[in-house]
């Protein structure tokens, strides 16, 4: 069974362009989650999708990020425009329906120069 | 809101040595508590999950604890190995205020040398 999987694996981009990531849960699970370590802190939870829904968006930063989950498959979080403070690794995690382990993917490197 | 301690930050230990990795936390009205390891550069790996009506789960040399009402989570890993060198991270689920949401200590950075 494949894992999440995330791609690209690295993004540079100049401050001001947009990046996509997107994110690939594992087949089946209807939770899908996107979190963000920046600046070497400690991981820190962005939102919950619950199919294609929003369940939750509290740790969403600011209005320039924006997360979709089109059909309760892939997602994609878009930042735009991107600042340098966006700078980190962006994981998206997955599990079954209800409160389960959670299962990550390899994160999102991204860069802002 | 909830506020996650992991101690040691760090650990450098021979291989062999039984360990005990802790995790303390703030509000104990969690649902239930996850281990995970990353290695550099990588994801993290799930190890243990552990619901809040539980008080401990095991797997292989890995024994996790949960004592909810003083908020404390013990890793413990037995014999180590050179393999087991990561950082380890605990992470509670809130049970109010975020369906499911983990949130997530510093980490211990362990490094088992041969």
């Amino acid at each position: 069974e494949a894992g999440v999987t995330q791609f690209p694996s690295h993004s540079v981009i100049e401050k001001g362009q947009t990046v996509t990531l997107r994110c690939d849960p594992i087949s089946g699970h209807d939770n899908l989650y996107w979190y963000r370590r920046v600046m070497g802190k400690e991981i820190k939870f962005l939102l919950h999708f619950v199919k294609e829904s929003k369940q939750d968006e509290s740790g969403m930063p600011n209005n320039r990020f924006l997360a979709e989950r089109t059909g309760g498959t892939y997602s994609t979080l878009k930042v735009q425009p991107a600042e340098l403070e966006d700078s980190g690794v962006y994981f998206c995690a997955s599990s079954l329906a209800g409160r389960r382990e959670q299962y990550f993917g390899p994160g999102t490197r991204l860069t802002v120069t | 809101k909830q506020e996650v301690t992991q101690i040691p930050a760090a650990l450098s230990v021979p291989e062999g040595e039984n360990l005990v990795l802790n995790c303390s936390f703030t509000d104990s009205a969690i649902y239930n508590l996850q281990w995970f390891r990353q290695d550099p550069g990588k994801g993290l790996t799930s190890l243990l999950l552990i619901q809040s009506s539980q008080r401990e789960q095991t797997s292989g040399r890995l024994n996790a604890s949960l004592d909810k009402s003083s908020g404390r989570s013990t890793l413990y890993i037995a014999a180590s190995q050179p393999g087991d060198s990561a950082t380890y991270l605990c992470a509670p689920g809130p049970l109010l205020g975020g369906y499911n949401k983990l949130i997530f200590g510093a980490g211990t950075r362990l490094a088992v040398h041969p």
